[in-house]
């Protein structure tokens, strides 16, 4: 299996833009979690997905975040309008079931967002 | 306050040396606990899981770890260090109920000398 697939890798952008991130996930798998890495705060849950409904985004930061899931296999992340402090690294995991706590979640190799 | 603690930013050890990277939790009972890895530039991969029963957990790439219940305390071990050992180590808890979301330590960075 291909495993967790995100993309881009890399986005440069400039505050104010839109930006989209993109999670593929590994086939067969049917919860989906966007976590943001920083300095300064770690690694936090942003928002979890079990079989294509959204299920806790308490850990969205505020209304300029939105995340969705077209279908079973694709999730959207995306910041707009996108700020200095949005700049992180962003991972998107899944897992096989829908017991958040004890599935074991497959993490993508992140994006790495670079907010001018 | 719930909390998972990992005093140690960044150890160095020499190569084939032993390792225990420490990891303090506070939880009013006992919680799911995990150790997760992330080499550079990658996602993060579970090294192992204690969810209950024998509190000496075996993971994956010779690691394990021993859950305390004394010292709320889940300690990652490994009899001798490899160079591709050299990465990011998080500690992680979950409240005891499949239905919580995973928080995880500020994590401790492992450097091997040659």
């Amino acid at each position: 299996d291909a495993g967790v697939i995100q993309s881009p890798r890399h986005e440069v952008t400039e505050m104010g833009q839109e930006v989209t991130l993109r999670c593929k996930l590994i086939s067969g798998h049917n919860s989906l979690f966007w976590y943001r890495q920083t300095m300064m705060r770690g690694l936090e849950l942003l928002i979890y997905f079990n079989n294509n409904v959204p299920i806790d985004d308490s850990g969205m930061p505020e209304d300029r975040f939105s995340a969705k899931m077209p279908n079973a296999s694709f999730s959207t992340l995306k910041i707009q309008p996108s700020e200095p402090r949005d700049s992180a690294v962003y991972f998107c995991a899944s897992s096989l079931g829908t017991e958040i706590s004890t599935d074991t979640q497959y993490f993508g190799p992140g994006t790495r967002l670079t907010v001018l | 306050a719930q909390s998972v603690t990992q005093p140690d930013i960044h150890i160095t050890v020499s190569e084939g040396a032993s390792l225990e990277l420490r990891c303090n939790y506070s939880y009013g009972a006992t919680p799911y606990l995990f150790w997760y890895v992330q080499s550079p530039g990658q996602g993060l991969q579970l090294l192992l899981k204690y969810f209950s029963g024998d509190t000496l957990v075996q993971g994956i790439k010779g690691f394990e770890a021993e859950f305390k219940r004394s010292q709320s305390s889940f300690n990652l071990r490994k009899p001798s260090v490899h160079w591709s050992d050299a990465a990011e180590y998080f500690c992680a808890v979950a409240p005891y109920s499949s239905a919580s979301k995973i928080i995880f330590g500020s994590g401790t960075r492992l450097s091997i000398r040659p």
